[in-house]
């Protein structure tokens, strides 16, 4: 159980294009999400947390309005990163956690965005 | 100053040594702790939860200690596929969010 998956795995764009990527929580509920990005040796950072229904709150330093999250349901969230720039290029990585207070996060395969 | 740092190494072991690594974190309000492993490319899985009194799972040991506020993993009888990247994380009380380490590179030899 507790699987997330995360689509596409793989992704390249040209600069000032918009890219998609979901996040499935498949075979459970998932009252928060969240995205993080991680650049070649460094740490997972938080960049938003979301939860179904309402709007996303960002970690400082995140633009809202260049990384657009949309948690319209309890299995599915997606991050659009608009007018990309080789500087997004990066692993973005989805997790998702249940209600209930046990704040396990369950974390997505993972897509690596290239901006050309 | 980072939240969570650990020691990049790194560490290059022989088949079956035992290697050992730390991290320190800078919230005194930090309630869980974990190490998470990441292979290349992939995303991070939970290896373990660290409890205050210590804890094994097989091969690993973690160890937590709150007066100095760091954290260890200890392998032993190291495996191959025990070479990956592994991810010292804390998790203030009450709170969903997690703080990553960058991480400590094992790499086993044969």
């Amino acid at each position: 159980g507790a699987v997330v998956s995360q689509h596409p795995s793989r992704v390249i764009c040209k600069s000032g294009t918009s890219v998609k990527i979901e996040c499935r929580s498949l075979d459970f509920q998932a009252t928060t999400m969240f995205w993080y990005r991680q650049f070649p040796k460094q740490s997972l950072m938080l960049m938003a947390t979301s939860n179904e229904g309402s709007k996303a709150t960002y970690e400082q330093g995140v633009e809202k309005d260049k990384f657009l999250i949309n948690h319209a349901s309890l299995t599915l969230s997606t991050l659009t990163v608009t007018s990309a720039h080789p500087e997004d290029s990066s692993f973005y990585i989805c997790s998702a956690s249940t209600s209930g207070g046990s704040y396990e996060q369950y974390f997505g395969p993972g897509t690596r965005l290239t901006v050309t | 100053r980072k939240e969570v740092e650990q020691d990049p190494g790194p560490f290059n072991v022989p088949e079956g040594a035992t290697v050992a690594f730390n991290c320190t974190y800078s919230n005194s309000a930090s309630q869980s702790f974990f190490w998470y492993r990441q292979d290349c490319r992939k995303e991070p899985k939970l290896l373990m939860s660290v409890y205050s009194s210590g804890n094994e799972d097989g091969r690993f040991t973690a160890q937590l200690n709150r007066a100095s506020q760091y954290i260890s993993l200890l392998i032993r009888d190291s495996k191959l596929s025990d070479s990956a990247t592994y991810l010292c994380v804390v998790r203030p009380a009450g709170d969903y969010k997690l703080s990553f380490g960058a991480g400590t590179t094992v790499t086993v030899r044969a």
